[in-house]
């Protein structure tokens, strides 16, 4: 059964600042991985997806990585905003194109002023 | 419309009473999913239609829970009996198609119904 796995938690840190979000999943056999942003009361916003056979991808601030061998993607927010503060959720869909999206716990993130 | 739409953004019922929630998708989406997220938790898979039909429904927890989409647009959830651990924001998605091509697997997420069973 595919786990997926956020850590930390939660994160606090000054804005100005580069930080990374970690998510580990259980079963390498992926189609896609996938960063989401949650801002309270509201729905989720897709930040980035990288498919199975890419290694990262890039959007403005924000960079995804994806190892699928080991397991891990990381997503690298660089020079932090305080509109950065969301939860950020990891998400992967089974090796089975046509199916549900298993969701981490998320990140809650902080970026102090 | 230009996202989806979800209808009530907020639902308090008592325990024991039926409710209906709504979900509008993105006009000409085939794909639609539906979600349940709790307190503190990410999102768990409920259902996941393609056209009229449900293609997977193997994330509904008991068969107090019933999702249609007769017209292979609009989605209601069915929840009967509801019960206080049935509180939690009921996300749904949609996706233009599944399978064919990268573009088009993106699952747009609306903004939610909250509900909230005393």
């Amino acid at each position: 059964k595919q786990e997926v796995t956020q850590i930390p938690a939660a994160l606090s840190v000054p804005e100005g600042e580069n930080l990374v979000l970690n998510c580990s999943f259980t079963d390498s056999a992926i189609y896609n991985l996938q960063w989401f942003r949650q801002d309270p009361g509201k729905g989720l916003t897709s930040l980035l997806l990288i498919q199975s056979s890419q290694r990262e991808q890039t959007s403005g601030r924000l960079n995804a990585s994806l190892d699928k061998s080991s397991g891990r993607s990381t997503l690298y927010i660089a020079a932090s905003q305080p509109g950065d503060s969301a939860t950020y959720l990891c998400a992967v869909r089974p090796g089975d194109r046509d199916d549900k999206i298993i969701f981490g716990k998320g990140t809650r993130l902080h970026i102090l002023p | 419309g230009a996202g989806v739409s979800q209808t009530p953004s907020n639902k308090v019922t008592e325990k024991g009473k039926y409710v209906e929630l709504r979900c509008d998708p993105i006009s000409g989406h085939t794909a639609l999913y539906w979600y349940r997220q709790s307190l503190g938790q990410g999102p768990e898979f409920l259902i996941y239609f393609q056209g009229t039909g449900a293609a997977d429904d193997s994330g509904l927890p008991n068969d107090r829970f019933f999702a249609v989409r007769p017209e292979g647009s609009v989605s209601t959830l069915k929840i009967q009996r509801t019960e206080r651990g049935d509180s939690a924001v009921y996300l749904c998605a949609s996706s233009l198609v599944v399978g064919l091509a990268e573009s088009t697997d993106t699952q747009y997420f609306g903004p939610g119904t909250r509900l909230t069973v005393l």
